[in-house]
């Protein structure tokens, strides 16, 4: 099974400052098909899970600008630009590449 | 728009079994992979099991299967989970969440909760 491992935040971060949570993967994400299908979810606190970020850097439907993702092979990163009040919660990487498929453990996002 | 949502959790004893819905919406169900993720109370999201768009092929997690079985009625655009000898381990929201061609894991519902206690 692929496992994906998240850095968590170092401390609270302050509105409007910048946000990068990381996640690696134990093994390449690149499919047969060329695409790399790593995700990056944000669940709200009572909420369920909400799709950001898929195939590694492509922002969903509705998602602000402020969330950006990059990475490749096993490296990956969220960043937040400007942190809102908004985005507290829990992020988690999810890869798709193969099955079973697995997530990180989560990363949480408070505001200082 | 797009809508999942479960139903079935409930609380059930150790080694009964439960059936899980969830219906979808505002999307040809039938051209869809579909999935099961779970979250135990305070912990993570893990994986539970796959069905390809027409069911004609399914994954399931180690640590459920023999007991769980995904299924599928796309005349009924419902998605099921069939849980047998449940454990208390098993306790967490399950949730229902769609796979496209491209995109995976884009939508997802509002989740159903399982207890398993004596």
């Amino acid at each position: 099974d692929i496992v994906m491992t998240q850095t968590a935040l170092s401390s609270p971060v302050a509105l409007g400052q910048p946000a990068s949570i990381s996640c690696r993967s134990s093994q390449s994400l690149v499919h047969s098909d060329g695409n790399t299908y790593l995700s990056w979810l944000q669940q709200r606190p009572g909420q369920p899970p909400r799709l950001l970020i898929y195939k590694v850097s492509n922002r969903f439907s509705g998602v602000p600008d402020r969330f950006s993702g990059s990475g490749a092979g096993t490296d990956f990163t969220l960043k937040i630009s400007r942190v809102e009040a908004e985005d507290v919660g829990i992020y988690y990487c999810a890869q798709a590449t193969q099955f079973p498929r697995t997530f990180g453990q989560g990363t949480k996002l408070e505001i200082k | 728009q797009v809508r999942l949502a479960e139903s079935g959790g409930g609380v059930v004893q150790p080694g009964r079994s439960l059936t899980l819905s969830c219906a979808a919406s505002g999307f040809t169900f039938s051209s869809y992979g579909m999935h099961w993720v779970r979250q135990a109370p305070g912990k993570g999201l893990e994986w539970v099991a796959a069905i390809w768009y027409d069911g004609g092929k399914t994954h399931h997690a180690d640590s459920v299967k023999g007991r769980f079985i995904i299924s599928r009625d796309n005349s009924k655009n419902l998605l099921y989970l069939r849980m047998n000898n449940l454990r208390a381990e098993d306790t967490a929201v399950y949730y229902c969440t769609r796979d496209s061609h491209s995109v995976r894991f884009d939508y997802w519902g509002q989740g159903t909760l399982v207890a398993v206690s004596s």
